[in-house]
């Protein structure tokens, strides 16, 4: 069926490193897809979109990268911070409701 | 308030009672979602309200599961007869107008445990 899955549970870098994320997608008829950040207790936060017209995108220190062709889909964080510790998950979005399908999550954790 | 919130933050249950969960959207969002969060998963679609119609149950997991839109305000999600398998967190979110291409405010969800 369909799914939108992360290729590695735990990625663990050092402050200051950059670190990238990666998620697999399924649907190539899907043609919207966002990062969300999850911090421990809390809802997911939001952090970029892009559309499938797009290949990058480009937000403060965060950058999303979309291969249709191989249905890949990456976020880059530049210069990673103790803050920047969180379960991070891509999500498609799904017909035209806006119901998001999500991925199953990388733990990200920053070592100073 | 500034964000979506939901009550209670957390609830524990006995199997077979009935439980209901509170979501309050971002005021004027029209769309409201309710997704399920299992430890250590990503989130799952329940049920999508634009207003106070829900074109999208299509997550509703079975029969126990409903959902219920006051306008476009507070919604509540019921789950009766609960089971263990229900335990989880259950997360609301909200924007401003439905559809794709429309962020998705998340509330702090409800962490159900059923014993």
């Amino acid at each position: 069926g369909e799914s939108v899955g992360l290729h590695l549970p735990t990625l663990s870098v050092q402050e200051g490193d950059n670190s990238i994320i990666n998620c697999a997608y399924s649907n190539s008829a899907s043609d919207y897809f966002i990062w969300y950040k999850q911090e421990s207790g809390k809802g997911p936060q939001f952090i970029i979109d892009i559309r499938s017209n797009m290949d990058k995108r480009q937000g403060q220190r965060v950058t999303v990268l979309l291969n249709k062709t191989v249905k890949h889909l990456s976020l880059q964080i530049a210069a990673t911070q103790p803050g920047d510790s969180a379960v991070y998950f891509c999500a498609e979005n799904i017909g035209n409701t806006g119901k998001l399908i999500f991925g199953q999550g990388t733990t990200l954790q920053v070592k100073p | 308030g500034a964000g979506v919130s939901q009550s209670p933050s957390n609830k524990v249950t006995e199997k077979g009672k009935d439980v209901e969960l509170r979501c309050d959207p971002i005021s004027g969002h029209t769309a409201l979602y309710w997704y399920r969060q299992r430890l250590g998963q990503g989130l799952e679609f329940l049920i999508y309200f634009q207003g106070n119609s829900a074109p999208d149950k299509s997550g509703l997991p079975s029969d126990r599961f409903s959902a219920e839109r006051t306008g476009e305000s507070v919604s509540t999600l019921t789950i009766q007869r609960t089971q263990q398998e229900d335990s989880a967190v259950y997360l609301c979110a909200s924007s401003s107008i439905g559809g794709r291409f429309n962020e998705q405010f998340f509330g702090p969800g409800t962490r159900l445990t059923v014993l």
